[in-house]
């Protein structure tokens, strides 16, 4: 069973949609949940960053987590041509210090105008 | 804002030759990473680097990689003998520590392609 599970899209929607994207984990041992931006041949940009259950937000993007069921959701609200990207979840555990995250495949959105 | 510069941003090598990926982490940060994307594959672990030793490496991680800090700004990864399948982009990571993964920034990478 692969440790992070996500859809690859790709996911289209109009301009204005919400947008909900997810992830699945196997390790119950992971605290911290990241949802990561990247652009085409760019490095992953931190977007959300979540270590509980429930939800957070940070205007447009609400972060959701449910360690029950070992899930985690992405959600952009008014969605824009400008989030068109590929959105990377990944997930970590504090380990002497260090983090060594663990991302799941990625997935595409294309926003259309 | 402060950020990770990886060079070069593109390298086509010669399979068997050697290759010097080179990174310059945040400045106050103290925990520094790689990572390497496959086109169309998730990004994975290789290596992560704390106090001039390496604190843990996955399993792809051979003995062809290493990584070096060989002064107090650069963090590199070399390759001794590219193969063909270590085209890919790698990425270069730092933290500030603790644990705390909320400043841990990616560099833009660099595509290593071996011919």
């Amino acid at each position: 069973q692969k440790e992070v599970e996500q859809d690859p899209g790709p996911l289209s929607v109009p301009e204005g949609a919400i947008v909900s994207l997810n992830c699945t984990y196997s390790n119950s041992a992971f605290q911290y949940f990241m949802w990561y931006r990247q652009y085409s041949r760019k490095g992953p940009e931190l977007l959300m960053y979540t270590y509980s259950s429930g939800n957070k937000e940070d205007g447009r993007f609400t972060a959701q987590v449910d360690k029950s069921s070992k899930y985690i959701s992405l959600f952009i609200r008014d969605s824009q041509p400008s989030d068109s990207a590929t959105y990377l979840c990944a997930m970590t555990f504090m380990n002497s210090g260090y983090s060594t995250l663990t991302f799941g495949k990625g997935t595409m959105l294309l926003v259309s105008p | 804002e402060p950020e990770v510069t990886q060079t070069p941003s593109h390298q086509v090598t010669q399979m068997g030759q050697e290759v010097i990926l080179r990174c310059v982490p945040i400045s106050n940060h103290l925990y520094f990473y790689w990572y390497r994307q496959i086109l169309g594959q998730k990004v994975e672990f290789l290596v992560s680097f704390y106090n001039n030793e390496i604190s843990e490496k996955s399993e792809i991680f051979d003995d062809q990689f290493s990584v070096e800090r060989p002064d107090g700004s650069n963090f590199t990864l070399k390759i001794r003998s590219t193969k063909l399948e270590d085209s890919a982009m790698y990425f270069c990571a730092s933290s500030e520590g603790a644990g705390d993964p909320y400043g841990y920034t990616f560099g833009s990478g660099t595509r290593l392609t071996v011919v």
